[in-house]
């Protein structure tokens, strides 16, 4: 079974522009997450997607986003980006059955801010 | 709301045993992951307590307290390629979200 692949696997962007990550499960499992991973504050929720509903939110501004298309491949969206969004994005799909909490991460996504 | 500490690094020599140490705090208590991260990498699951005690993998055990709050990660005969990262994280009550600690940086030296 394949992982979980993410794309682009590197970006640098400049400070105002916007970016989209996107991100494709395994094969079956319908929830995906979304995860920001800096130095300073290591990995933080961002927000979390099951049958193309956003069930869970972390604590991040209005400018990240995200949607989950019908084949559950997600997107996440960063708008008029900042100095301080670049990280490393994880996105972790999981088959979310009902004793099964368990998150298989992607490579990940590393943007640079410029 | 969730808290979860973890010791920032930890250095240890090749073929010596490590525990890596994580507590926490948390409103509903629904299991405990350990994960290996290795630098520029995705992290990768090592393993998931739910109950008390230990659970032992080969060379990696994981231990569970839920009433000290307390878990630890067991590496013994390390190895080199052991240098990484590892996370302890617990779910919400959904399921739908891991609070990570800050993880711990494990250097291995020959």
């Amino acid at each position: 079974k394949a992982g979980v692949t993410q794309t682009p696997r590197y970006l640098i962007k400049t400070r105002g522009q916007q970016v989209t990550l996107s991100c494709s499960p395994i094969s079956g499992h319908r929830s995906v997450s979304w995860y920001q991973q800096t130095p300073g504050q290591g990995l933080q929720f961002l927000f979390e997607y099951f049958s193309e509903t956003q069930r869970n939110k972390g604590n991040f501004p209005g400018r990240f986003s995200g949607r989950q298309f019908s084949n559950s491949r997600s997107e996440m969206n960063v708008s008029t980006l900042e100095l301080g969004d670049s990280a490393l994005y994880l996105c972790a799909s999981s088959p979310r059955t009902s004793v099964n909490y368990e998150q298989y991460f992607g490579p990940g996504t590393r943007l640079t801010v410029t | 709301g969730q808290n979860i500490d973890q010791p920032t690094e930890m250095t240890a020599t090749e073929g010596a045993i490590v525990q890596i140490n994580c507590t926490y705090q948390t409103s509903g208590f629904n299991g405990l992951f350990w994960y290996q991260q290795h630098a520029g990498e995705a992290p990768t699951f090592l393993s998931y307590n739910v109950l008390d005690g230990l659970e032992e993998k080969g060379r990696f055990s994981s231990f569970l307290s839920r009433s000290k709050g307390y878990s630890y990660l067991l590496l013994k005969e390390l190895q080199m390629k052991d240098s990484a990262s590892y996370l302890c994280a617990v779910p919400n009550n959904a399921g739908n979200m891991l609070t990570f600690g800050g993880g711990t940086r494990l250097m291995v030296k020959p």
